[in-house]
């Protein structure tokens, strides 16, 4: 695609509940990152892959969250047992590899 | 660990005027990659400038250069003839070297630059 897009835009859940983000990258993209972001604060890294392999997942907060990237393509960011502090912007961005990573325009999470 | 550091949470200038954001970073690092991210209202990330640390030429992209001072680690993006639309959250973040198996960006904590009409 033309663009990094994500979906849903917008999720409102309950806790406890399970949501799954979903990340389209650019087409021609090997590399594929995950970032939470904090109201008033900068992202911070969760995942990446290169194609389908996941080379470092240190960033994610625990094991409630978990990512995967089958095909190397497109990409899923699942959080189970949501939680109120789970509550953040989520980005994606994806990067030919090595190169500059651009960014979706992400996933608003609201956990009441 | 890299870290990320924007001393200025925020700052504003008038509309047509100049503006320096500041970023310094701490890195063990002799080769990695420096960029400001632009985050307007509608959150977006928007890529401003990127800057290769092996490179002495500072980079420009139009209005937006950086002052790179790779000795002090620092790396610091002018904004010239500031415009209304240059309003938004502005992003430093550093990047490791390619191979390295660290490829992620580390961010600082963002300027929040005003304009004034």
């Amino acid at each position: 695609g033309a663009g990094v897009s994500q979906s849903p835009r917008y999720k409102v859940t309950k806790r406890g509940q399970d949501v799954t983000l979903r990340c389209d990258p650019i087409s021609s993209h090997a590399t594929l990152y995950w970032y939470q972001q904090a109201l008033g604060q900068g992202p911070e890294f969760l995942t990446y892959f290169n194609y389908e392999a996941q080379p470092d997942k240190s960033g994610l907060p625990s094991d409630r969250f978990s990512a995967e990237r089958p095909e190397g393509s497109i990409s899923t960011l699942t959080i189970q047992r949501t939680e109120q502090r789970d509550s953040a912007m989520y980005r994606c961005a994806s990067s030919p590899w090595g190169e500059t990573q651009y960014f979706g325009p992400g996933t608003r999470l609201l956990v009441l | 660990a890299q870290t990320v550091t924007q001393s200025q949470p925020e700052m504003s200038v008038q509309e047509a005027e100049t503006v320096t954001l500041s970023c310094t970073y701490d890195t063990s690092e002799s080769d990695y990659y420096l960029f400001w991210y632009k985050q307007p209202p509608s959150r977006q990330m928007i890529l401003v400038i990127r800057q290769e640390a092996y490179k002495q030429q500072n980079a420009t992209e139009n209005r937006f250069s950086v002052n790179f001072q790779k000795a002090a680690k620092s790396f610091s993006l002018k904004i010239s003839d500031s415009q209304l639309g240059d309003a938004a959250m502005y992003f430093c973040a550093y990047r490791s070297p390619v191979g390295f198996g660290n490829e992620k960006l580390t961010f600082g904590t963002g300027t929040r630059l005003t304009i004034i009409p």
